[in-house]
């Protein structure tokens, strides 16, 4: 297993168009976060799945957005009606849910731009 | 609501010399923890402190969690070129553990 990936690594998409991002945790992890990551900033928490329990949702986050982990291995983050505001960096991360073990593993990204 | 600053925002060194970056929380922290993240990279885990007080050291880095458990630093000693990067601290959050909220970062920028 060579860790997290995530695909596409960059997408560009016109204002109000629908996109999917998807993540491959490394595989023995049962806990993957998705973040938002815009220039100058720390990883901004969106959502976060325990196996394939969505267990919290960032209240920053509008309905637009949507995440799931339909069994619990990979997830998608799905954004519709995407505005200019959503041009960010999308990163996921995965974990494995052990007493003391916080250690989260980050995977490439999807940049994100909408012209 | 919670917060997690950092001070100072950008920080530009010689190489050979010392580097600190402070992490302080609004709220008592039950862990922090320290990533690096390198330009155009993600963010990659260092360490996690728990303990009140509580000091680690990693080589040339040295991490430090406060008394309080509401502050932490970082201190990289004779910095180096492959040094250059982000390093965010990060902590759980309030109403819940496995939430995790990083502060803005602290880029490092190394002269050589």
């Amino acid at each position: 297993d060579t860790g997290v990936s995530q695909d596409p690594r960059h997408k560009i998409t016109k204002r109000g168009q629908n996109v999917t991002f998807r993540c491959d945790p490394i595989s023995e992890h049962n806990r993957l976060y998705w973040y938002r990551q815009t220039l100058g900033q720390g990883p901004e928490f969106l959502t976060y799945f325990q196996n394939e329990a969505q267990l919290e949702k960032s209240r920053l986050l509008s309905d637009r957005f949507s995440a799931e982990r339909p069994k619990g291995s990979f997830s998608t983050l799905e954004i519709q009606r995407t505005e200019q505001g959503d041009s960010a960096m999308y990163l996921c991360a995965s974990s494995f849910n052990r007493a003391g073990d916080v250690e989260q593993y980050f995977g490439p990204g999807t940049r994100l731009t909408v012209t | 609501g919670q917060q997690v600053m950092q001070i100072p925002q950008y920080q530009h060194v010689q190489e050979g010399e010392d580097f600190t970056t402070y992490c302080n929380s609004s709220t008592t922290l039950s862990n922090i923890q320290w990533y690096k993240q390198r330009p155009g990279g993600h963010p990659v885990f260092l360490i996690q402190l728990v303990k009140s007080g509580e000091v680690k050291k990693q080589k040339r880095l040295t991490f430090q969690f406060g008394e309080a458990k509401k502050n932490s630093s970082l201190h990289i000693t004779a910095t180096q070129t492959t040094d250059v990067g982000t390093y965010f601290c990060a902590g759980p959050g309030k109403t819940s553990y496995d939430k995790v909220i990083f502060g803005p970062g602290t880029s490092l920028s190394v002269i050589p």
